[in-house]
């Protein structure tokens, strides 16, 4: 099964807001609400921001919110800071065949 | 603070194997799983698969089925992965993570992060 569509590159300029994409079929981000959302930067590990969908883990804030519709989730961040620069991946549940699927992960730049 | 520390950097041949090891603290070793998840040099994040420190299920990638282990060891909360038959395309960082013990919904945290290096 292919990986989640996401966009190469986003960006936005300091205070703005941008979303990033994920788009899978009705096998997972359509049929499961398990979807997660990673940040990494350079060199580091990921770390969870957003999970089932559009929960966010304590220390995460509240700038990052998660969505779904469909076969698409989405990513939202608010009022960007310089230190939100970095990949984000995003993941689903895919059934017990394929069990977990990655998105080829995002560039977010922040201008 | 729950925290995931990993083995260090490997060099292997092609056609070997390697082992990493992934020691847990700060929780219930048995009320969750590990998930293993590698990243090739510039690339994105694979997932691997998933072992149940709680009930003892496991989950492989079906890429890597037949050459991949993953165990657990609940005295030591240490999880193990094992990877046989290395070719070139196995170099990559791999990394393990806490996940739920009833499915792999979600990773965190993660671990440092372990070099394979497969090098002839």
């Amino acid at each position: 099964q292919s990986a989640l569509t996401q966009p190469r590159s986003v960006s936005g300029s300091p205070g703005q807001s941008v979303t990033i994409s994920c788009t899978g079929t009705s096998s997972d981000v359509g049929g499961y609400n398990y979807v997660s959302w990673y940040q990494q930067h350079p060199g580091k590990a990921p770390k969870l921001m957003i999970y089932d969908v559009n929960k966010r883990p304590s220390g995460v804030p509240d700038r990052f919110s998660g969505s779904k519709s469909g076969n698409t989730a989405s990513l939202s961040i608010s009022g960007l800071q310089a230190e939100d620069e970095a990949d984000y991946y995003c993941c689903s549940y895919a059934g017990i065949y394929t069990f977990v699927l990655f998105g080829g992960g995002t560039k977010l730049t922040v201008l | 603070q729950v925290q995931l520390v990993q083995s260090g950097a490997e060099v292997k041949k092609p056609g070997a194997s390697v082992k990493v090891s992934c020691k847990a603290s700060g929780y219930i070793f048995t009320t969750y799983g590990i998930t293993w998840v590698r990243q090739a040099p510039g690339q994105g994040l694979e997932w691997m698969g998933w072992i149940s420190a709680e009930n003892g299920n496991i989950n492989y990638a079906q890429k890597l089925q037949g050459r991949f282990t993953m165990t657990t060891d609940t005295s030591t909360t240490t999880a193990y992965m094992e990877l046989r038959s290395l070719r070139s395309d196995d170099t990559a960082v791999y990394y393990c993570a806490r996940a739920p013990g009833r499915a792999p919904n979600w990773f965190d945290p993660w671990g440092q992060g372990t070099l394979v290096t497969v090098s002839s």
